[in-house]
């Protein structure tokens, strides 16, 4: 099966850096997802974004489906945007379940 | 609208006990979800259902069984639960398999 793998598994930053977190899938896919797990434990999704790329507010998120990879990029962070970081993929011919990466842990210090 | 809504937020069960994880959605979505996440690590799949009446393994079935007699519920049931079961469990839904996937808040069992 599609094996889903993000770098780094951590990050410490400053409050007002600037951030790159990557994810690298093992096949091609027509779908993938990114989600903010917030410290109380909560799953947001941020972006489908199956190609190209696409902007919300500090966050945007870019996939190369042909390279097979998307990053995820993060701008003036602020303290709110710590947490996990997940990418995932789904599986069309098994009811759209997801494939998770093991997650960037991010943490922004004031 | 409340979307994916979870119930116990947490509990404590012995070794043996049996318990269900309630989940319900109010999205009219065909396609749930019952993922765990063990410490540090990602979600994995338990069960997945494509619509009432039709439900399917994951990649870590065994000590769950689940069902769908509605759209809009989703239980999980845990039989002689066992310490390697102490997990976080995140019900989801979709409306298509494809995109717009809506977790609800989890739960945390404890097994002792």
């Amino acid at each position: 099966g599609i094996q889903v793998e993000q770098s780094p598994p951590d990050l410490i930053l400053q409050e007002g850096a600037n951030s790159t977190l990557r994810c690298n899938f093992s096949d091609s896919v027509n779908n993938l997802q990114w989600f903010h797990q917030n410290p109380w434990g909560q799953l947001i999704n941020l972006f489908y974004i199956p190609s190209g790329t696409k902007q919300n507010g500090r966050l945007s998120a870019t996939t190369v489906a042909t390279e097979r990879y998307s990053l995820l990029y993060i701008s003036s962070s602020q303290t709110t945007d710590s947490g996990v970081y997940f990418c995932a993929v789904p599986v069309y011919n098994q009811g759209g379940k997801l494939i998770f990466g093991q997650g960037t842990e991010l943490s922004v210090k004031p | 609208n409340a979307g994916v809504t979870q119930t116990p937020k947490f509990r404590i069960l012995k070794i043996g006990q049996s318990m269900t994880l309630q989940c319900t959605q109010d999205m009219n979505h065909n396609y749930m979800y019952w993922y765990r996440q063990d410490p540090g690590m990602g979600l994995k799949l338990i069960y997945y259902s494509v619509g009432a009446g039709i439900t399917d393994k994951g990649e870590v079935p065994n000590g769950y069984n689940v069902s769908r007699s509605t759209t809009e519920d989703f239980p999980l049931r845990l039989e002689l639960a066992a310490p390697s079961q102490t997990s976080v469990y995140f019900c989801a839904s979709s409306s298509s398999g494809v995109d717009g996937y809506t977790f609800g808040s989890g739960t945390r069992l404890t097994v002792v």
